[in-house]
Formats: structure tokens, sequence, C-alpha cells
């Protein structure tokens, strides 16, 4: 019964290519994150959906596209990697947002060669 | 953006106490963090603290805040080996409708047996 779950758990590719990294969440919550963190393990937000409706958008390379089908699901696509792309994705979910815990998936280790 | 800053290393000998501090910049921060990190694995919320508390314990765990300080701490009462792990303290961006989180860098705690 994972709460937040994300595929694949390891993506291995080459620089150039296209990947999609996919969230779950069955919480029933309404916003869902996407958070990266780099290999000194400092997390930043990248962006949010709040019921399919993109909320939060940081600063990231217009090569990231977030895609919200329905409110249990959020994927991230990914044009024309590149090297500094390797990292750990992370999705996480909240009720509904300010006030409310964030919940994590396990993330997903990209490493681009 | 918030900047949450944390010690990076700790060790600790199995049995004692282990104490990791946090400090954080927005004053008007209303919910306050800590997230384990195993290695290898996503991050699982340990506790939290509402900003009009000062102290919160939860089995093991010690939670306080001074708000004049802007300083958190997590105290972990007899520290065990499955403690090793990456703490990371963070804190909810008030300004933000959708509960934008700003992490610290972690906290790297080492247990000895």
């Amino acid at each position: 019964d994972t709460a937040v779950s994300q595929t694949p758990k390891y993506l291995v590719t080459q620089m150039g290519n296209d990947k999609s990294i996919k969230c779950e969440q069955n919480l029933g919550h309404d916003t869902m994150y996407w958070y990266k963190q780099d290999s000194k393990k400092f997390l930043k937000i990248m962006f949010s959906y709040n019921n399919k409706e993109l909320i939060i958008n940081e600063t990231v390379p217009n090569r990231f596209s977030p895609k919200s089908p329905d409110k249990a699901h959020l994927n991230l696509h990914i044009n024309s990697l590149e090297l500094g792309d390797s990292a750990v994705y992370f999705c996480a979910s909240t009720p509904t947002g300010l006030r409310e815990t964030q919940y994590f998936g396990p993330g997903t280790r990209l490493l681009v060669l | 953006g918030e900047d949450v800053e944390q010690s990076l290393f700790l060790s600790v000998r199995e049995g004692d106490s282990s104490v990791i501090n946090c400090t954080y910049t927005d004053s008007s921060s209303t919910y306050l963090y800590w997230y384990k990190q195993e290695p290898g694995a996503g991050l699982q919320l340990l506790t939290y603290i509402f900003s009009n508390m000062d102290m919160k314990q939860d089995q093991r765990l010690t939670v306080l805040l001074n708000k004049k300080d802007k300083h958190l701490s997590l105290r972990i009462a007899d520290t065990q080996t499955g403690d090793s792990a990456i703490y990371f303290c963070a804190e909810v961006d008030r300004g933000s409708t959708l509960g934008r989180l700003y992490f610290g860098r972690g906290t790297q705690l080492t247990v000895w047996p």
C-alpha cells in the first residue's frame, strides 16, 4: 500500500535522450511536487501542481516539463538530457499545501552518461 | 528564497543523545519539519512543530524551537545504529499559497557501536 510511488527507481541514460519519470499517490491529496536532490544532498523544489494546475515553477530549464493527467499523477518529462541532470528526483504530495505535511516518494535516481 | 542552515556531520556513540541543530531566516514560518533519509531511500517525516510551540516530544525525539533566535533542534535520546541517516530540517514558506518547503542541506548522523 505505497502512498507515493515513483517509477522507475533507477534510470541510466545517454546525454541527449528524452526520458520520463512517473509519480502516483493514492492518498487522495490535491497537491503534488517534484524536488531535485543533487550529489551534495541539497533538496530543491522544481514544480508544484494543485488539482492538475501548475502552481509553482521554479527556475528550471524548459527541457523539464511536468504533466498532471489527473489529481493522483504528476509525471516529469525531460528532453535533451544533460550530465548536470544527474540527481535523485523526489515526488511528494500533500492534502492542501500550506499547513499540511508533505509525503515523499522513494525517489528516482537518474544518471546521465 | 529562505535560508535554512544545518551542520553537515554529527558522530555519536550508541546509547548517547544526539542533538541536530538548524537555523532558519523566515520569522513567519508556520511549520518546521524534520525529515530522515536513510541511504538510498526517500524522505521520511520524523516530526514537525508548529511555530507557536516551544517544544514537542515524541518518544525518543524532542524538538525545541527558539523563535527569537530562529533556532530549531532535534534531540534523539538513546541513539541507535539504526538512527544513522541524513536528517533534514525544513520550513514552509508562509508567503506561498501552496506550502513550498525549504530544506537545509542535511546533517549526516553517524552512530558508532
